[in-house]
């Protein structure tokens, strides 16, 4: 268990949906990360924030944001769903921003999208 | 911009032999290399990372190599068992910020 939860484990909707999956950062890790894993995309960098503000971002469509609350949980928000969309979402967190060492990236166990 | 190749997709083993994975990187301010194992369905958890002040880092069976003039890492399994059978990822990052670029993987399968 790494100390990153993420809600759902499972979503199942519809395509034009909207969706939010929800991750808690480990406990004292102030940058939370998202990233899709796709079977023809692999692993892509979305979005990071560190400390409630957005420190990097990836190829994150339109259709998609996040943003980190005060209590540092993140959420990302998935609208106007396509079948493209379905696959799986991973949330990652770090102590610091991640530039500096010692600045690991420690995954939860992820939400698995699809879309009907 | 950045990009991490990975070879090869699949490597399959006989239990006792060696395993090697390896990447290219292309953005040369990457300075941070980690290497992640993900078993189907599992998140991927990170087994070895090293940094760009660092030519070899070793875990037990497990090594990982870093030439930064030809901007190429390795990973090393030696003595594969079949519990190293999983997708094996390799990452670089750069150091603005914490965005990794991830490899595309390796299946690797150990035969007992």
């Amino acid at each position: 268990d790494s100390g990153v939860t993420q809600t759902p484990k499972h979503l199942i909707t519809a395509t034009g949906q909207r969706v939010t999956l929800r991750c808690s950062p480990r406990s004292g890790d102030l940058s939370v990360y998202w990233y899709q894993q796709s079977l023809d995309q692999g692993l892509q960098f979305l979005i990071q924030y560190y400390n409630g503000e957005e420190r990097a971002k990836g190829n994150i469509l339109e259709r998609f944001s996040a943003q980190q609350f005060p209590d540092l949980h993140s959420e990302l928000n998935l609208s106007s769903l396509e079948l493209g969309d379905s696959a799986l979402y991973f949330c990652a967190s770090s102590v610091f921003d991640g530039g500096g060492p010692g600045d690991t990236q420690y995954f939860g166990p992820g939400t698995r999208l699809t879309v009907l | 911009g950045e990009n991490v190749e990975q070879h090869p997709s699949t490597l399959s083993v006989q239990e006792g032999d060696s395993a090697v994975i390896k990447c290219t990187y292309s953005d040369s301010a990457s300075n941070y290399f980690p290497w992640y194992k993900q078993e189907l369905g599992k998140r991927p958890q990170l087994i070895i990372d090293i940094r760009s002040n660092v030519g070899e880092k070793k875990d037990q069976r497990i090594a990982v190599t870093l030439n930064k003039t030809a901007k190429h890492f390795s990973l090393h399994i030696t003595e594969t068992q079949p519990e190293d059978s999983a997708v094996y990822f390799c990452a670089a990052r750069d150091n603005q910020g914490g965005k990794l670029i991830f490899g595309q993987g390796t299946e690797l399968s150990v035969k007992p």
